[in-house]
This record gives structure tokens, C-alpha cells and sequence, in this order.
């Protein structure tokens, strides 16, 4: 059974870059899509968007000219990076794994703090 | 992008009764007879859940007290015999395309 596991920088200054990474354990990692998904403090969930093994992508329009997701298929990671962050990036971010578009496997959770 | 709108945004429900959450699409997520909605369970500091996919499907290891209906634009989670675990968060969430979107959440309490 996939285990996700998630790491990367918790606090961050206006205008710089989130990075977090993920990696997938004890699964396949062909085959399924990855996702990234956001939920700022005491607020819903948010799609960020998604890769999979063969480095696809599709991106939240309202996000997409800030988001790259990439992919190392040989370490079994994806990441996330979100360029010019603000105070309104502040969230919980989570990688999943998608299962014919279902998230059916989350990470942990990265909370992420923007602040001056 | 598909907005879903659940109702109600909070309900306190005594133990061992019924509990139903409601959830709209803006378009129809009904393709070639299987409908692109799942519904996960969010408690405090964790992620979500997959409860339900297929907007009736039960995930492997979720108790048989929760189930899921309807179809097209209009979506029921109905927890029956609510237990004191079942206190959390509830999302719906469309998969028929991109953006994946989801509802507001309705969180569920015991009365």
C-alpha cells in the first residue's frame, strides 16, 4: 500500500518560492497521476494540479502561470513549486496520489506560512 | 471550472441517528453512466479521507453506515447510526475534468 510522504520549506518571505517535494512509498509510481492540493487555514481544499510518470501536466488556471510540478520517476518524487508567494499562499499543502482522478492517497500535510 | 456547492455548511446530529450532507454541481458530471463525484472525511490536523467515489462507491475498509446517491447535478452522503468518530469535516469533489473542484466542506457534530 502507497505511503506518501512530504517535506520542503515551512516559512517563507513575500515573493519568494515554494518548493516542497514528495515521495511515494510502497507502490506503483507509473501508471497513476500526482497531485498537489492546498487548503489555507480553516478554509476548503484547493487543486493545484497534476504529473504523472511520463512528466504530463495540468495545471489550476488560477494558479498556472506561478505552479510548476515536475517529477524524477527513478527516486519516485514529485514537487511542487509556487513562484511570488504572498500572504494568500498561506496553507496546509498536500501531495496525493490519484486513482482514475480520485485522490485516494494523501500526504501528511506541509503547512506553510507566507509572512513578512 | 465546475463549482460544487454543499448544504448545509454545519449540522449537529445525536448519536446513532441519521446524517445528511447535500451536494450540487454546477454541470452535469454524469458521463457514459458513472458519475465524477467522491466525497472525503477531514478530521482536525489530518488530511482527507476518501470516503466514497463514483458517488456511490464505498473505498475499501469505510464502514457501510456511510453511503452515497444521486446523480447528474444533486448528491446525497448519508452517514446512518452517527458514531462520536464520525465528528469531522465533510467534501465533495468532482473529477469530470480540470480543475478538480470542491465543495465549502460541511462539518458534522454531535448534538
Amino acid at each position: 500500500q502507497v505511503q506518501l510522504q512530504q517535506w520542503g520549506a515551512g516559512v517563507l518571505k513575500p515573493s519568494e518560492t515554494l518548493s516542497l517535494t514528495c515521495a511515494a512509498y510502497g507502490g506503483s509510481f507509473s501508471g497513476y497521476y500526482w497531485s498537489w492540493i492546498r487548503q489555507p487555514p480553516g478554509k476548503g481544499l484547493e487543486w493545484i494540479g497534476e504529473i504523472n510518470h511520463r512528466g504530463t501536466t495540468d495545471y489550476n488556471p488560477s494558479l498556472k502561470s506561478r505552479v510548476t510540478i515536475s517529477v524524477d520517476t527513478s527516486k519516485k518524487h514529485f514537487s511542487l513549486e509556487l513562484r511570488s508567494v504572498t500572504a494568500a499562499d498561506t496553507a496546509v499543502y498536500y501531495c496525493a496520489r490519484e486513482r482514475e482522478a480520485i485522490f485516494d492517497t494523501w500526504g501528511q500535510g506541509t503547512l506553510v506560512t507566507v509572512s513578512s | 471550472d465546475i463549482v460544487m456547492t454543499q448544504s448545509p455548511d454545519s449540522l449537529a446530529v445525536s448519536l446513532g441517528e441519521r446524517a445528511t450532507i447535500n451536494c450540487r454541481s454546477s454541470q452535469n458530471i454524469l458521463y457514459n453512466s458513472k458519475n465524477y463525484l467522491a466525497w472525503y472525511q477531514q478530521k482536525p490536523g489530518q488530511p482527507p479521507k476518501l470516503l466514497i467515489y463514483w458517488a456511490s462507491t464505498r473505498e475499501s475498509g469505510v464502514p457501510d453506515r456511510f453511503s452515497g446517491s444521486g446523480s447528474g447535478t444533486d448528491f446525497t452522503l448519508t452517514i446512518t447510526s452517527l458514531q462520536a468518530e464520525d465528528v469531522a469535516v465533510y467534501y465533495c469533489q468532482h473529477y469530470s475534468s480540470t480543475p478538480r473542484t470542491f465543495g465549502q466542506g460541511t462539518q458534522v457534530e454531535i448534538k
